[in-house]
């Protein structure tokens, strides 16, 4: 179901380390995830998705990981950087609703 | 990419006014737009989806007769907020989905309304 989030959860980086964000959704019948990029001020950036069918999908410098068994969505951000700085949603998807499902999402910090 | 865009980007409206925000897709025909509310620190939260010549599909909790919906063409959706208050200041975001792409939603900036 939609999720309401009273606080963000950060995440704090060293600028060149890996990132990882997570998200656990709980929809069963979601066959379809995105991970968007939100900086102040602007709407979601598309970063990547993936369908059910598949555990793994990469992108350049990003790596989305879906686990159906425990119904979570991993986000991993190689080589960090200042720029990535943001809040990060994950989104939710099932053919028979044609809107997203946003999670509560995470900011990201990137120290330099 | 696809370019959705809103107009305006900004608003500040007295109580009891009505304000209307444009979603626009520029380079690709839209069936369904999205809206959404996004309250500060919060999660995007869906509010009704529009669908070209017909009727929008309103959320639980989410009033139609405030949040008045018109998608009159394949590229324009058009949000009025009527009888605004000062809870109802957030940022609103509209996304708009491809034909071509399936499932692809493409989001617009945003659009910050602020009711004294």
């Amino acid at each position: 179901g939609e999720s309401v989030g009273l606080h963000l959860p950060t995440l704090s980086v060293q600028e060149g380390d890996n990132s990882i964000i997570n998200c656990a959704y709980s929809n069963s019948a979601s066959d379809y995830f995105i991970w968007y990029k939100q900086e102040s001020g602007k709407g979601p950036q598309f970063i990547i998705d993936i369908r059910s069918n598949m555990d793994k999908r990469q992108g350049q410098r990003v790596t989305v990981l879906l686990n159906k068994t425990v119904k979570h969505l991993s986000l991993q951000i190689a080589a960090t950087q200042p720029g990535d700085s943001a809040v990060y949603f994950c989104a939710e998807n099932d053919t028979g609703r044609r809107a997203l499902t946003f999670g509560s999402g995470t900011r990201l910090q990137v120290q330099p | 990419g696809a370019v959705v865009s809103q107009h305006p980007s900004w608003v500040i409206c007295k109580s009891g006014t009505s304000v209307k925000i444009e979603c626009r897709s520029l380079d690709f025909q839209a069936t369904t737009m999205f809206w959404y509310r996004q309250f500060p620190k919060q999660s995007l939260m869906l509010m009704a989806t529009s669908n070209e010549g017909s009727k929008a599909t309103y959320e639980q909790g989410v009033e139609k007769d405030k949040f008045l919906i018109n998608h009159a063409s394949l590229t324009l959706s058009t949000l009025t907020v009527t009888s605004a208050h000062p809870e109802d200041s957030s940022f609103y975001i509209c996304s708009a989905r491809d034909l071509a792409s399936g499932n692809e939603q493409f989001f617009g900036p945003g659009t910050r309304l602020t009711v004294l």
